[in-house]
């Protein structure tokens, strides 16, 4: 299986801060199949990046996601009270699919 | 607009099995090219993907769980099914079911059923 190592574990940012999270994977995936969730307390998770880079619909362009082979981020660039959450990566190139450990992002 | 709603036990005692259902309204599971997945959270928040079925009836299963789980659907009904066989303590989790398509993107959730398993 593929194992994606997601960092850090917890970030404590301020509003209007630019924030990154990484996700390292065991073995090169195609940037297709790379895929970023956003879970608030007590919701579902939603897709917030798709394919690396490309935003949801209705996804504010403030977040943002890059890279290739074995290394992704995302990046929300000017964090706002309602991004609240934990985010996670997640590779749907080989079964089984994996998903990262989880950011859980919290406002100052 | 496809919704995804789940309904569980809730309560489940240990080595008994898990079940829980997935109905679906908006789209029809038999949809090409669509795979109906069954995603669990366990307390402290590590997500696992358990298994799918898809548009054309194949499944696939987590390696990690082959021989307790099975997934099935009925298409007249529009639902998928997930069955988790001998369960512990240790399935306690929060289950999921989600729309993926090709790329494995998990573009539509259920709202997730909660499942203690407690004797």
């Amino acid at each position: 299986a593929i194992v994606l190592n997601q960092s850090p574990s917890s970030i404590i940012a301020s509003q209007g801060e630019k924030v990154t999270i990484t996700c390292r994977a065991s073995s090169s995936i195609s940037s297709n199949y790379l895929h970023w969730y956003q879970q608030k307390p007590g919701a579902f998770p939603k897709l917030v990046i798709y394919s690396t880079s490309y935003r949801a619909s209705g996804v504010p362009s403030r977040f943002s996601g890059s890279g290739s082979g074995t290394s992704y981020s995302f990046t929300i660039s000017r964090v706002e009270a309602e991004d609240v959450a934990t985010y996670y990566c997640q590779q749907g190139s080989s079964n089984p699919f994996t998903f990262g450990s989880g950011t859980k992002l919290e406002i100052k | 607009q496809v919704n995804l709603q789940e309904s569980g036990p809730g309560i489940v005692k240990p080595s008994q099995p898990l079940s829980v259902t997935c109905s679906v309204t908006g789209y029809s599971i038999t949809t090409s090219y669509y795979y109906w997945n069954w995603i669990r959270k366990f307390p402290g928040n590590k997500l696992e993907w358990m298994g799918y079925i898809s548009y054309d009836g194949s499944i696939y299963y987590n390696p990690s769980l082959k021989s307790r789980i099975s997934i099935t659907r009925d298409t007249s009904k529009n639902q998928f099914f997930l069955q988790l066989n001998t369960v512990t303590t240790e399935d306690t989790a929060v289950y999921y079911c989600a729309r993926q398509d090709y790329w494995g993107v998990m573009d539509a959730w259920g709202q997730g059923a909660s499942v203690t398993v407690s004797s």
